[in-house]
């Protein structure tokens, strides 16, 4: 069973700002937090990951709370290329399984 | 290749048919993965493979899916006798990822819808 709670979706004009939030309260020390999006008619696309500290990359920017229960992703400038489902993924390497286990995602719409 | 190849991009099959899949993970990519998309969201895990070898097949339904990845050969998954409850997009992903470490992530290909009239 997916281990996050994410809102089913979410709206954003273009060039602003979007943050897609995620709570993951029973995260445990050995969890990575993983993003992916799945744009219309492809496949989940890797985004972005983290463990304690925030993490920028050219995609995108992850806050992650201090007591890492939550996380949110930042898509700086929001471009209509970002619209898609958006996914926050709880990931143990001591779990013994290489699997993402997918919740239901953030839909999230970009308006011109 | 950077991109994980899926083939066919879309089947039909008659209820009852034999419909197969083709997954061609990135070179090097030690872990193949197939997960099952069958309402707009919704992913389920079917199974995994490292190397030629199962990892996972715990979201496989055994009755009339199987799942190989020889080498030298793309992977597959074969779905005996459909259902229309098989109507969905699968979508094969693979990763080089070690359980030590973090610093990955999955590819995954377009995937291929498969419609079961």
């Amino acid at each position: 069973d997916a281990k996050t709670t994410q809102p089913n979706s979410m709206e954003s004009n273009e060039e602003e700002p979007v943050h897609l939030p995620c709570n993951h309260s029973t995260i445990s020390g050995t969890d990575y937090i993983h993003w992916y999006r799945q744009l219309p008619s492809q496949g989940p696309e890797y985004v972005i990951h983290g463990l304690t500290s925030n993490v920028n990359n050219r995609m995108a920017s992850l806050a992650i709370a201090e007591d890492r229960k939550s996380s949110t992703l930042i898509l700086h400038r929001a471009t209509l290329r970002d619209a898609a489902v958006y996914y926050c993924i709880l990931r143990d390497l001591q779990g013994g399984s290489e699997k993402l286990v997918f919740g239901k995602g953030t839909k999230l719409t970009v308006n011109p | 290749g950077e991109e994980v190849a899926q083939t066919p991009k879309h089947l039909v099959r008659g209820e009852g048919q034999k419909a197969k899949l083709y997954c061609a993970p990135i070179k090097g990519h030690s872990y193949v993965f197939w997960y099952q998309q069958v309402l707009k969201n919704e992913f389920k895990f079917l199974i995994s493979f490292q190397n030629e070898n199962v990892f996972d097949e715990t979201g496989m339904p055994k009755e009339r899916f199987s799942a190989k990845c020889l080498p030298n050969s793309p992977c597959s998954l074969e779905i005996q006798a459909t259902k229309l409850e098989d109507s969905a997009v699968y979508f094969c992903a693979s990763s080089q990822s070690r359980r030590d470490d973090p610093n990955y992530g999955y590819t995954f290909g377009s995937g291929t819808r498969l419609t079961v009239v």
